[in-house]
């Protein structure tokens, strides 16, 4: 089984700063995928960014970027020029690759808060 | 791309009476389906997937069931609710690598 560690419940940043959040996953898997969703106050949840495990280059997608160390089982979250409108609670997900029908196994999230 | 309907947006319910949540998926065909809750705003549970019609895996025991009549609808439900039922559903389907999710539904059990 995976499990999916965020060990920051809370973080703060002030706009146009940059900030990262943490991720740490345990897994005896070769082939799977790593997300991060957004989860606004709306509750709608958003898929922010995808990394997959065979892919050595990082993600990114306009201003979040990841920082994905395989070795150490290690997917962080980089945004930059941060706004506003990025305050929601981040989660951190994994999904096997090969049958495992897609499931998400999810950490248990970040806060983040933008202030002006 | 696909549109995930959810419904009702927003149940209260008594404890010991009966539950039925609505996903409907659109633009999508044969889509895996999942359940998941999530409590007091934070990590999400998964509940149950879904690969096909009448096909149903419980991923946790509990008082909850799903079942697929549709190959785009899925529906959870409970006989008898408990407190411990109040949450946040959030249905969601497959599209590729990636999982996108529904507007979800707030459960009060009083």
């Amino acid at each position: 089984a995976q499990t999916v560690t965020q060990s920051q419940p809370e973080m703060s940043v002030q706009e146009a700063e940059t900030v990262t959040l943490s991720c740490t996953y345990d897994t005896s898997e070769n082939n799977y995928y790593l997300f991060w969703y957004k989860q606004p106050p709306s509750r709608q949840m958003i898929l922010v960014i995808r990394q997959e495990a065979y892919k050595q280059q990082n993600a990114t997608e306009n201003r979040f970027s990841v920082n994905f160390q395989k070795a150490a089982k290690s997917f962080s979250l980089k945004i930059s020029d941060s706004q506003l409108g990025d305050t929601a609670m981040y989660f951190c997900a994994f999904k096997a690759g090969g049958t495992s029908y897609g499931k998400l196994t999810f950490g248990q999230g970040t806060i983040l808060t933008v202030h002006p | 791309s696909q549109t995930i309907h959810q419904w009702p947006a927003t149940l209260v319910q008594p404890v010991g009476s009966p539950l039925s949540l609505e996903c409907t998926v659109e633009g999508t065909s044969n889509p895996n389906l999942y359940w998941y809750r999530q409590a007091a705003g934070r990590g999400l549970q998964l509940l149950f997937y879904s690969i096909g019609i009448d096909q149903i895996s419980s991923e946790v025991p509990q008082n909850l069931s799903a079942s697929r009549p549709q190959d785009r609808q899925f529906i959870l439900s409970s006989k008898k609710l408990l407190l411990s039922d109040s949450g946040f559903y959030l249905c969601a389907c497959n599209t590729g690598l990636e999982q996108f999710f529904g507007p979800g539904t707030r459960l009060t059990v009083l």
